[in-house]
């Protein structure tokens, strides 16, 4: 099992570029989310999925659109990138809400 | 509102010692979890330990052990025989009662191990 896995490892954007980050899992959960983590921010939650068709904003999702057409995949889109996303972005999974989330190796986003 | 929060911004250690990393949680909800994660210079976030607000023990994995004392809201993470490969930052996490039971993490906590 390759587990949770997220492309591209970084990236370098203009302000006002849009860009999708990828998250994919093959564990079979139902549960996905997106977090992005600032320093001295810990992590915070953008968006979650409950499962393939379902989807819902988190704590901070402004600027960001999210969608789950299946069960492997949960990419991020970033419609209009903004200074102020600069940040590292983990993908995490689990069986069910609940359960133990398992991160991917995360995306660091620079926004020029 | 559910919140972490872990008071030590650095903790230095010796190898083979023992180290205890804080940290204290609030909820009004009587069912919930705890999570400990590690995450070294590397980037990722790794799981380590679990804690349920209903478990009547407190949780080990290996040389981690987690100091659950619940009528005071404290998630105590403690590690025995402190290794140079410990060093990493360690994040404080509680499974949210909303958002889909989102984490809800705490700002981290240093750890540096010396020789």
């Amino acid at each position: 099992n390759a587990g949770v896995t997220q492309t591209p490892k970084f990236q370098v954007l203009k302000t006002g570029q849009s860009m999708t980050l990828q998250c994919a899992q093959d564990m079979n959960h139902e549960y996905m989310s997106w977090y992005r983590q600032d320093p001295g921010m810990g992590l915070r939650l953008i968006h979650y999925s409950v499962g393939a068709g379902i989807t819902d904003q988190g704590e901070v999702p402004n600027g960001y659109n999210v969608s789950r057409s299946t069960t492997e995949d949960f990419p991020l889109r970033l419609l209009s990138a903004a200074p102020s996303q600069t940040s590292v972005y983990f993908c995490a999974s689990s069986y069910s809400p609940g359960d133990t989330q398992y991160f991917g190796p995360g995306t660091r986003l620079t926004v020029l | 509102a559910q919140k972490i929060t872990q008071t030590q911004p650095g903790m230095f250690v010796q190898e083979k010692e023992a180290v205890t990393l804080d940290c204290t949680y609030d909820t009004s909800d009587p069912s919930y979890g705890l999570f400990w994660y590690k995450q070294p210079s590397s980037g990722e976030m790794i799981f380590l330990i679990y804690q349920g607000s209903y478990d009547q023990q407190n949780a080990t994995e290996g040389r981690y052990s987690l100091n659950f004392q619940k009528a005071r809201k404290s998630a105590n993470l403690v590690i025995s025989a402190s290794q140079l490969g410990d060093s990493a930052m360690y994040f404080c996490a509680m499974r949210g009662n909303q958002a889909g039971t989102a984490l809800i993490f705490g700002k981290g906590t240093t750890l540096s191990v010396s020789s």
